[in-house]
């Protein structure tokens, strides 16, 4: 088990609403990568966030957008649900430079 | 534009035997290449990662081939059990930024 936390576990959401999702970084790491990952395909990476700013993107729409805290902690904020938002997102910490990213155990979103 | 390919999507081998997956890439700025071992409901674990400079890497069953000239490495496991049961995918990175995954193999091991 990697020290990466995620909440929540589950959420159901409908189409054209809000989410918040929320990461916790392993200790000692301070930066942050978000990725999708649909039912039975690999992961796509949204963003990472470094230093409480973003530090690469994925070829995802602005309606995606992240936040990192002082404490290294972020949220991944979706807008305007659609019905393919629906997936697992996972975080995935790691200390700057480094290439090793350990991942939560994700969020599974439900958009109906 | 899928990155990196990865084969076979399903892989069914019997207890002890050896269980391999491949995977292409095309970026040659990519200069880590780890596996990540995934059970169904659980996030991606890192399970072993190597880098182009060397050929080959072991961790008890697990094994990376790594080919530079040819853009391809593979996974060997060795005495695949049945708790090796998982989807596997390879993935590439380079600059420690974004990682880019295959699509996964799920791998049956029968007892």
């Amino acid at each position: 088990e990697t020290g990466v936390t995620q909440s929540p576990t589950h959420l159901i959401k409908t189409r054209g609403q809000q989410v918040t999702l929320r990461c916790s970084s392993q200790s000692g790491h301070n930066t942050v990568s978000w990725y999708q990952q649909a039912l039975g395909q690999g992961p796509q990476f949204i963003f990472q966030y470094y230093r409480e700013e973003e530090n690469g993107r994925g070829n995802f729409p602005p309606r995606f957008s992240g936040l990192q805290f002082p404490n290294y902690s972020s949220e991944l904020n979706v807008n305007a649900l659609e019905l393919d938002d629906s997936a697992l997102y996972l975080c995935a910490s790691s200390r700057q430079g480094a290439d090793e990213q350990y991942f939560g155990p994700g969020t599974r979103l439900t958009v109906t | 534009q899928q990155q990196v390919k990865q084969s076979p999507q399903s892989l069914i081998v019997q207890k002890g035997g050896i269980s391999i997956i491949n995977c292409a890439y095309e970026n040659t700025a990519f200069d880590y290449f780890p596996w990540y071992q995934q059970f169904p409901g659980k996030g991606p674990a890192l399970l072993i990662a190597i880098r182009p400079d060397v050929s080959e890497k072991k961790e008890g069953r697990f094994t990376i081939s790594f080919n530079k000239s040819a853009k391809q490495f593979s996974l060997h496991i060795m005495d695949s059990q049945p708790g090796d049961s998982a989807t596997y995918f390879c993935a590439a990175i380079s600059a420690g930024n974004m990682l880019t995954f295959g699509g996964g193999t799920r791998l049956m091991v029968k007892p």
